[in-house]
């Protein structure tokens, strides 16, 4: 089946720093990742929308300069935290759209943890 | 009122029940719905994608959808362990050029050996 790799899987940073996570869709092209925060014992948030060769479509309430992705090409999407502060510290987790089987697969998620 | 409500639980259930999961939703544009499995500090897999009223089998599970009553169960017969996760429905409507999803909770299912 298809696979979706996340890398690191997890990462502790200082605060200030930038952090970034990598999003590989490994047996199919997605023109179309997702971003999602999730905090503990609560659901996915959808963060952003990465479409391969444009700009992201953040949700409301996401700070686009704070968070900073980019998709170019079909089998790879980043997610750049800049600047960290504890308060960005949750669980980070990238989707990627198969279009011809019209399904979704996840990465396995990153744990962030600023100090 | 939340596009998607679903019982956070935990649920608990000795090894061999069976799992009765559930979901309803208040938005009738909803048109495509999944089940994802959660392991702690994992990303979601996904279980069963439907598109219909009605069920839909897969080895122990089980998906269901009522449209009409804005519905959606999952059914996991003869529970192991193994199965103990959060358990995700996700629901999506027929719109052209995206794949957002809506998320429920999450519902936390332990089986108890």
């Amino acid at each position: 089946g298809a696979v979706v790799s996340q890398h690191p899987s997890r990462v502790i940073c200082k605060s200030g720093t930038s952090v970034k996570i990598e999003c590989r869709s490994l047996d199919f092209q997605a023109t179309t990742m997702f971003w999602y925060r999730q905090f503990p014992k609560q659901s996915l948030m959808l963060m952003a929308t990465s479409n391969e060769g444009s700009k992201a479509t953040y949700e409301q309430g996401v700070e686009k300069d704070k968070f900073l992705i980019n998709h170019a090409s079909l089998t790879l999407s980043t997610l750049t935290v800049t600047s960290a502060h504890p308060e960005d510290s949750s669980f980070y987790i990238c989707s990627a759209r198969d279009q011809l089987h019209e399904k979704l697969f996840f990465g396995s998620g990153t744990q962030l943890s600023v100090l | 009122q939340k596009e998607v409500e679903q019982d956070p639980g935990p649920l608990s259930v000795p090894e061999g029940a069976i799992v009765s999961l559930n979901c309803t939703y208040s938005n009738s544009a909803f048109q495509y719905f999944m089940w994802y499995r959660q392991y702690s500090r994992k990303g979601p897999e996904l279980l069963m994608y439907t598109y219909s009223s009605g069920n839909k089998e897969d080895g122990r599970f089980t998906a269901q959808v009522d449209k009409s009553s804005k519905y959606i169960s999952l059914f996991i017969r003869d529970s192991q362990p193994s199965d103990s996760a959060t358990y995700l429905c996700a629901m999506k409507d027929s719109g052209a050029g995206s794949y957002q999803l809506t998320f429920g909770k999450g519902t936390k299912l332990s089986v108890i050996p």
